[in-house]
């Protein structure tokens, strides 16, 4: 069964460092698509990146990266020159192409505070 | 702002009652999903409609039904409301149903039950 782990429940950062936020994933599919999103205080839920299980390279976009080791089954985020901004909880999701239906798997999420 | 919009962005009624929760997906997103936050159950799939039609069901109680109408929105009704019923619910869309197509949320509808 698809499953999303992330073991980190909370972390701190020093605003303008890097900090990495593990996700790892279990599934029997040879195809799938793994997210983050970003949660803030206030609730919405925004998306940040995104990689597919075929994609060669890491998925950047601007300051997020992510770190994506297939045979690890690891999708891990990279937040570089963290910023205030920054501090919310962030969820790792998968969705798989062969599965019945296209909803997304979410990780139970790590909470970040960037600290001045 | 993602373009998915939800209404109301709070409730707040009393156990027993039924209430509709709205969604109109981004523009051109045939796919709508919904999804129950909550502090003890985290996020969970509740349904998803494809252009009109029921594609998937998650974990959706007897008590809830959702449509999504020709113009695309849809709507999640709660019925019998129960206090383990508060919770955040999102809506989703996407253009279709890729697996590398990335799901935009609301902004999410509180749901309180007194």
């Amino acid at each position: 069964a698809q499953k999303i782990t992330q073991t980190q429940p909370g972390m701190f950062v020093q605003e303008k460092e890097a900090v990495t936020l593990d996700c790892t994933y279990d599934t029997s599919d040879p195809s799938y698509g793994l997210f983050w999103y970003k949660q803030p205080s206030s609730g919405e839920m925004i998306f940040l990146i995104y990689q597919g299980s075929y994609d060669q390279q890491n998925a950047t976009e601007g300051r997020y990266s992510l770190n994506f080791q297939k045979a690890r089954k690891s999708a891990n985020l990279v937040i570089s020159a963290s910023q205030l901004g920054d501090s919310a909880m962030y969820f790792c999701a998968m969705r798989e192409r062969g599965g019945a239906t296209n909803k997304l798997i979410f990780g139970t999420g790590t909470l970040l505070a960037v600290q001045p | 702002d993602s373009g998915v919009t939800q209404t109301p962005k709070h409730l707040i009624t009393a156990t027993g009652q039924r209430v509709t929760l709205r969604c109109s997906p981004r523009s051109g997103d045939l796919s709508v999903y919904w999804y129950q936050q909550s502090l003890d159950q985290g996020l969970q799939f509740l349904i998803q409609y494809y252009n009109g039609e029921e594609r998937a069901k998650g974990n959706i109680l007897e008590r809830f039904s959702a449509q999504q109408f020709p113009d695309l929105h849809s709507e999640l009704n709660l019925s019998s409301l129960e206090l383990g019923d508060s919770a955040l619910y999102f809506c989703a869309s996407s253009p279709g149903q890729g697996v590398d197509q990335p799901q935009h949320f609301g902004d999410g509808t509180r749901l309180s039950i007194l």
